[in-house]
């Protein structure tokens, strides 16, 4: 099993600009969650999703918005780029008999810089 | 306002003896608690899960105890080795669908 995959591994984007940051798992986990990562703030959760076709907001959703067509796939798109979103992005995903939060299994990270 | 903190310094400890982290909650009465290990440009790795009727969870040479009265998780590592230098994170899971909440780490090292 490669787990969880996220691509790409860095990303250079100028203000307004947008993208998908992808993430996928075949460990047929139901749960899947992104998170941020920044200096002195610790991870944060931007939008999970407890199965395909379902997404909720976490913490700090805005500015990104997520879709779940496939239990594989949970994409993050960033609408238009701001350099406060400049941040390292965690994907994750959760055992399928127990809750979004358990023993969760992250990707490598995405490290976004917006110029 | 809910909090979870975890000691912002560094913790420096020599090999071989037990290191010992501490995460601290606030405004929370969460089902289980985690602890995880980040290694520098890398995801989190999950440790250990302890549930809020447990008072201690074991795992080769790490232990966690889980004090719901006072709100705090230790968590140790017995003979530690250089290897186990590494940032620690506690996570709590509260109720309800959404996901953990982590504190910021511990950055521990341990020296030869």
């Amino acid at each position: 099993n490669a787990g969880v995959t996220q691509t790409p591994k860095f990303q250079v984007l100028k203000t307004g600009q947008s993208m998908t940051l992808q993430c996928a798992q075949d460990m047929n986990h139901e749960y899947m969650s992104w998170y941020r990562q920044d200096p002195g703030m610790g991870l944060r959760l931007i939008h999970y999703s407890v199965g395909a076709g379902i997404t909720d907001q976490g913490e700090v959703p805005n500015g990104y918005n997520v879709s779940r067509s496939t239990t594989e796939d949970f994409p993050l798109r960033l609408l238009s780029a701001a350099p406060s979103q400049t941040s390292v992005y965690f994907c994750a995903s959760s055992r399928p008999s127990t809750g979004v939060g358990e023993t969760q299994y992250f990707g490598p990270g995405t490290r976004l810089l917006v110029l | 306002s809910q909090k979870i903190e975890q000691n912002s310094e560094a913790l420096n400890i020599q090999e071989g003896k037990t290191a010992t982290l501490t995460c601290n909650y606030t405004n929370y009465s969460p089902a289980y608690l985690q602890w995880y290990r980040q290694d520098p440009g890398r995801g989190p790795v999950f440790l250990l899960l302890i549930r809020e009727n447990e008072k201690e969870k074991r795992k080769e040479r790490l232990k966690v105890t889980f004090d719901t009265t006072l709100k705090q998780s230790l968590f140790h590592i017995t003979a530690s080795q250089p290897a186990d230098s590494a940032t620690y994170l506690c996570a709590l899971k509260g109720g309800g669908a959404d996901g953990l909440t982590f504190g910021k780490g511990t950055h521990l090292i341990i020296q030869p």
